[in-house]
């Protein structure tokens, strides 16, 4: 069972445009919802994570845009430039049991 | 150490041959966490410790995968009869917990393991 469903696959936003990653998410004991960043060969890192009780948290070109009713969560990375270019996944988790279930990843590439 | 260290970054294996990964977390972490990333797939999760106990191992797939963290610190994954489909990147995560909520988790740089 699937339970954090990412999309789209791939993504090709040109420099300086606005790239937007999707999650839905099943379990709604989840409580922590976070974005991470990896580039080829290295592991993933936190690139900024929301819990439900906001419904939209920014950090510098990024935001996240939360959805406690229809169960989605969103990544908005603005004024996108080639250095983002990575897979980016998303991720859940709940108190008490800290183990972290990813989305399937989006290759993002962004074009000068 | 100022992340999260995996040994070793590659390991090629025959089939059948037991191996062992190493994982070094952040000083002062008590949750480790082990996953598994296939190529093109998100990372799977396999066990969670607290401290020395596996506070969750429902992520491992059979009883060839074992893992121990015998002082609360290193981690080692131990994986017996190797099999062609165990070929992927094994990550490790380490996070601290406050509060009974964890923080965020640090990954390694992960042990690409290929089992030929």
């Amino acid at each position: 069972q699937q339970q954090v469903k990412q999309s789209p696959q791939s993504l090709i936003v040109q420099k300086g445009g606005i790239s937007i990653i999707n999650c839905a998410y099943e379990n709604t004991a989840f409580d922590y919802f976070p974005w991470y960043q990896q580039f080829p060969g290295k592991g993933p890192a936190l690139l900024i994570a929301i819990r439900p009780d906001v419904s939209e948290k920014k950090e510098g070109r990024f935001t996240i845009s939360f959805n406690k009713s229809a169960k989605q969560f969103s990544l908005h990375i603005m004024d996108s430039q080639p250095g983002d270019s990575a897979t980016y996944f998303c991720a859940a988790s709940r108190r008490g049991n800290e183990k972290l279930t990813f989305g399937t990843g989006t290759r993002l590439t962004i074009i000068p | 150490g100022a992340g999260v260290s995996q040994t070793p970054s590659n390991k090629v294996t025959e089939k059948g041959k037991y191996v062992e990964l190493r994982c070094d977390p952040i000083s002062g972490h008590t949750a480790l966490y082990w996953y598994r990333q296939s190529l093109g797939q998100g990372p799977e999760f396999l066990i969670y410790f607290q401290g020395t106990g596996a506070a969750d191992d429902s992520g491992l797939p059979n009883d060839r995968f074992f893992a121990v963290r015998p002082e609360g610190s290193v981690s080692t994954l131990k994986i017996q009869r190797t099999e062609r489909g165990d070929s992927a990147v094994y990550l490790c995560a380490s996070s601290l917990i406050l509060g009974g909520q964890g923080t965020e988790a640090f990954f390694g740089q992960g042990t690409r393991l290929t089992v030929v």
